[in-house]
């Protein structure tokens, strides 16, 4: 399958605490964008890392692309609450545009 | 407001009748796609379309149509709906090669 994997499916923190998702995928791409869900709604954008990049941030997110391991993480810092929501990635190959399952984070008060 | 709008939200129909979802974006992207969604499954691409006139197949585009006529317009086309395309689909829009701007959803039943 040429699906992006996540891992972990599931992670419980306690607001505060950082938490680190992770993308594995098959095949060449031309960047790998990070997605959030709040339950039922639309995906909405949040970092796109392009496959020249190593790294990028963006507030209390970042992103890190290693195209050697085919892997990418994402790392949000001092986690709240309202982070609490299932996180995407997705590999662009050139117009098709493959979504991984999915790391559904709860971030606990 | 930038925005990719989607219709109808809800819709619960029966196997066979031919059904239209509606989907425009108002910021002259030449990237339109579609997905479903499912549990288990993430998201699926259905089919896409670089420009007007261009469209390509997804992963999951069978039982599906599409159509660019013109470029803020991308629907999809059900021509004889069944139970597995049960699910909550999204249109997508973006300028090529970067993020997309997903529509709020199209959540259809089939029976």
């Amino acid at each position: 399958s040429q699906q992006g994997e996540e891992d972990p499916q599931a992670l419980s923190i306690q607001e505060g605490e950082n938490a680190t998702m992770n993308c594995s995928y098959k095949t060449s791409i031309n960047n790998l964008q990070w997605y959030r869900q709040n339950s039922g709604r639309g995906l909405v954008h949040l970092i796109l890392i392009r496959s020249n990049e190593r790294e990028k941030h963006s507030g209390r997110l970042r992103v890190t692309l290693d195209t050697s391991k085919k892997s990418s993480s994402l790392l949000i810092t001092a986690s709240r609450a309202a982070d609490t929501a299932s996180y995407f990635c997705a590999i662009d190959q050139g117009g098709k545009l493959i979504f991984g399952q999915g790391t559904e984070l709860s971030v606990k008060p | 407001e930038a925005q990719v709008t989607q219709n109808p939200r809800y819709l619960i129909t029966v196997t066979g009748k031919k059904l239209t979802v509606t989907c425009s974006q108002n910021m002259n992207h030449e990237y339109m796609s579609w997905y479903r969604q499912d549990p288990g499954l993430g998201l699926r691409q259905i089919y896409y379309s670089m420009n007007v006139e261009v469209t390509d197949k997804g992963d999951v585009p069978e039982g599906y149509k599409v159509s660019r006529k013109e470029k803020r317009n991308f629907p999809l086309i059900l021509e004889s709906p069944s139970p597995n395309q049960t699910s909550l689909y999204f249109c997508a829009s973006s300028e090529r090669g970067n993020e997309q701007y997903f529509g709020p959803g199209t959540r259809l039943t089939v029976t």
